[in-house]
């Protein structure tokens, strides 16, 4: 079955600089990646999903890269700002209402 | 704008209790989904449904069962609670084909003594 790793597992970074999280998969048949952002003590919440016929999509200060040749995905967080500190999670899946498999999570926490 | 609900925020059981947790939706969405979520491990499936009445597993379903009587409602159950089940559990639902997001439910902080 399709296996998520996510790197770092802590990742801090000064205000205004930028955060870089990277998540591999094994399964060459998976073809969505969201993000998921959860703060302490919510819910977890999509905040940007690449599909696999797309390279690079950016919202506003995040991006998300995909290479699939090299099975890796990675989350662009740029100019961060404290309400950016939380735990992201990275995620695969084979279609959609697909069961998807998480990684780890990362914990970020941004220092003003 | 989408409301998936779960039954309690927090849940103290005693070993060997059965426990029941509910989720609820009203986006009318196919598929409903359990996760068990632990420091370090992530969000990890156990059980998921892509209909009323259907169920499959998830990649952790020891010790646990599920119950969708109801297109809205999916329900996990422990039939024995056991010190090792004490965790957070997330209830996710999405919709098949229009879509690929999950929202989750707020969660229940289960503590099994």
């Amino acid at each position: 079955g399709e296996n998520v790793e996510q790197h770092p597992s802590t990742l801090s970074v000064q205000e205004g600089d930028s955060a870089v999280i990277k998540c591999t998969y094994s399964d060459s048949a998976s073809n969505y990646f969201p993000w998921y952002k959860q703060e302490l003590g919510k819910r977890p919440q999509l905040i940007i999903d690449i599909r696999s016929n797309v390279g690079e999509k950016k919202d506003q200060r995040i991006a998300v890269t995909l290479n699939k040749t090299a099975k890796h995905f990675s989350l662009h967080i740029t100019e961060t700002q404290p309400e950016d500190s939380a735990v992201y999670f990275c995620a695969a899946s084979k279609r959609a209402g697909q069961n998807f498999v998480f990684g780890p999570g990362t914990r970020l926490s941004v220092l003003p | 704008d989408v409301k998936v609900t779960q039954s309690s925020r927090y849940l103290v059981k005693r070993t060997g209790e059965k426990v029941f947790l509910e989720c609820v939706q009203d986006m009318d969405h196919e598929n409903m989904f359990w996760y068990r979520q632990d420091p370090g491990l992530g969000l990890r499936l156990i059980y998921f449904s892509y209909d009323v009445k259907m169920k499959e597993k998830g990649d952790i379903p020891e010790g646990y069962s599920v119950s969708r009587e109801k297109k809205e409602r999916f329900s996990l159950i422990l039939e024995s609670a056991s010190t090792n089940q004490t965790s957070m559990y997330l209830c996710a639902s999405s919709w098949t084909g229009r879509s690929y997001e999950q929202y989750f439910g707020p969660g229940t902080r289960l503590t099994v003594t």
